[in-house]
């Protein structure tokens, strides 16, 4: 079944420093892959994505997310995390025609000053 | 990327009732779909909105609660009918653009049911 995983419900950092945030999928195939934050009291706003191609990519506001076949993985960084990105962080998966995307229980993220 | 607007930002309603949600599209856009956040959740897919056709419903969800119209190519309405406490929720609209292979996600509708 095609599923995705975020190991961690809550990660607390210290601004400036930096930051990974795992994601972990299950899927039949290659699958397209996106990370999202949400702000409070916001939608969703898409950070990067992955098709195909250079495994590591960039995205908005600083952050990255390399993809890792062999290890299922598609993990967000940011080398230097600001107090404005305290929000919360989904990874999704998709493919197919209509894309319908499946999200992970979401990463909320705490910047202490 | 697609401008997408959404009414109401949020409502606190009675059970019993039912409310109609818009989402609007400043551009054509080739697939729509709906989602609900409950709260401390992640997003479920409830439907993608067809143009000129019926909605296709997930798992769990059913037209009779969930009616989806889309009359044309930059709006869509998801109504929550007969509405419960657990009905709240955040509800998302969310637009892929021709050929994008990619979501872009409406501000959200944030519900309260008493």
């Amino acid at each position: 079944a095609q599923s995705v995983t975020q190991p961690d419900i809550h990660i607390t950092v210290s601004e400036g420093a930096s930051l990974e945030l795992r994601c972990n999928y299950s899927y039949g195939a290659t699958p397209y892959l996106f990370w999202y934050v949400q702000s409070p009291g916001q939608g969703l706003q898409l950070l990067l994505k992955y098709f195909s191609g250079d495994t590591l990519v960039q995205g908005i506001k600083g952050f990255e997310a390399e993809f890792k076949r062999s290890q299922s993985s598609f993990n967000l960084r940011k080398p230097s995390v600001h107090w404005s990105d305290a929000a919360e962080y989904f990874c999704a998966v998709g493919r197919g025609a209509t894309n319908k995307l499946i999200f992970g229980t979401g990463t909320l993220l705490a910047v202490q000053p | 990327s697609a401008v997408i607007s959404q009414k109401p930002s949020r409502d606190i309603c009675q059970r019993g009732t039912s409310l109609t949600i818009q989402c609007q599209v400043d551009s054509q856009v080739t697939m729509m779909f709906w989602y609900r956040q409950q709260p401390g959740q992640s997003l479920t897919l409830i439907a993608t909105a067809n143009q000129g056709s019926e909605a296709t419903y997930e798992s769990g969800f059913v037209i009779d609660k969930f009616p989806i119209s889309r009359p044309n190519l930059t709006f869509s309405t998801l109504t929550v009918s007969n509405m419960s406490p657990e009905d709240s929720s955040i509800y998302l609209c969310s637009v892929e653009e021709a050929s994008r292979e990619t979501q872009y996600f409406g501000p959200g509708t944030r519900l309260l049911v008493l």
